[in-house]
């Protein structure tokens, strides 16, 4: 049973372009959580995605988007890069059955703003 | 507002020695908890979590918890620390609601001495 995949492992960009990063769920997982962990720092809530909708969001600017599919995979968009975006990019999936949804983390992308 | 806070963000033990972690929360109602490990260059593992029914929560690794709701505290031990065990560790929190996001400590990196 594969775990939570996600691609790429890293990445570097120049600031002011566009990313895109992709998580596939653990399988039989509906629901998708992106984080950002800057160095030295625990996980930061971006925004969470179920049915195909943003259902919650966390304190992230708009250029920070993101979409799920119908297979639940997801991918997270980030415009207008800046270096403060430099960071690993996390993934986790859950299955949202309303009570104790754990969410099960990808290894993660590294991405550096140069 | 939910918040973590985690005391030491660098804690060295001696191999064979106690493993204590310190986890305290804030939350208007008591949330489910969690602790994840983080290897170098890896994503987060669930050590453990507590939701409901007994306070004393055991999980992977010989890691164990405790949920002292009159001290809004969720500490982690291990009675006896591996050379393996040296990772970040964080402490995490979620609200009873189906979907709300998880708000994670500062983290703890573990160091263990041989």
């Amino acid at each position: 049973d594969a775990g939570v995949t996600q691609s790429p492992t890293h990445l570097i960009k120049t600031r002011g372009q566009q990313v895109t990063l992709r998580c596939s769920p653990k399988s039989g997982h509906d629901t998708v959580s992106w984080y950002q962990q800057a160095l030295g720092q625990g996980p930061q809530f971006i925004f969470q995605y179920y049915e195909e909708e943003e259902r919650q969001r966390g304190n992230f600017p708009d250029r920070f988007s993101g979409h799920q599919f119908p297979n639940y995979s997801s991918e997270l968009n980030v415009n207008a890069l800046l270096l403060g975006d430099s960071a690993l990019y996390l993934c986790a999936s859950s299955f949202a059955t309303g009570v104790t949804d754990t969410q099960y983390f990808g290894p993660g992308t590294r991405l550096t703003v140069l | 507002a939910q918040s973590v806070t985690q005391l030491g963000s660098h804690v060295s033990v001696s191999e064979g020695a106690l493993v204590l972690l310190r986890c305290n929360y804030s939350s208007s109602v008591p949330p489910y908890l969690f602790w994840y490990v983080q290897y170098p260059n890896q994503g987060l593992q669930l050590l453990l979590k507590y939701t409901t029914g007994a306070t004393l929560v055991k999980g992977i690794n010989g890691f164990e918890a405790e949920f002292k709701k009159s001290e809004t505290s969720f500490h982690l031990t291990k009675p006896s620390a591996h050379m393996s065990d040296a990772a970040e560790y964080f402490c995490a929190v979620r609200h009873k609601t189906s979907y709300d996001k998880v708000i994670f400590g500062p983290g703890t990196s573990l160091s263990v001495i041989p």
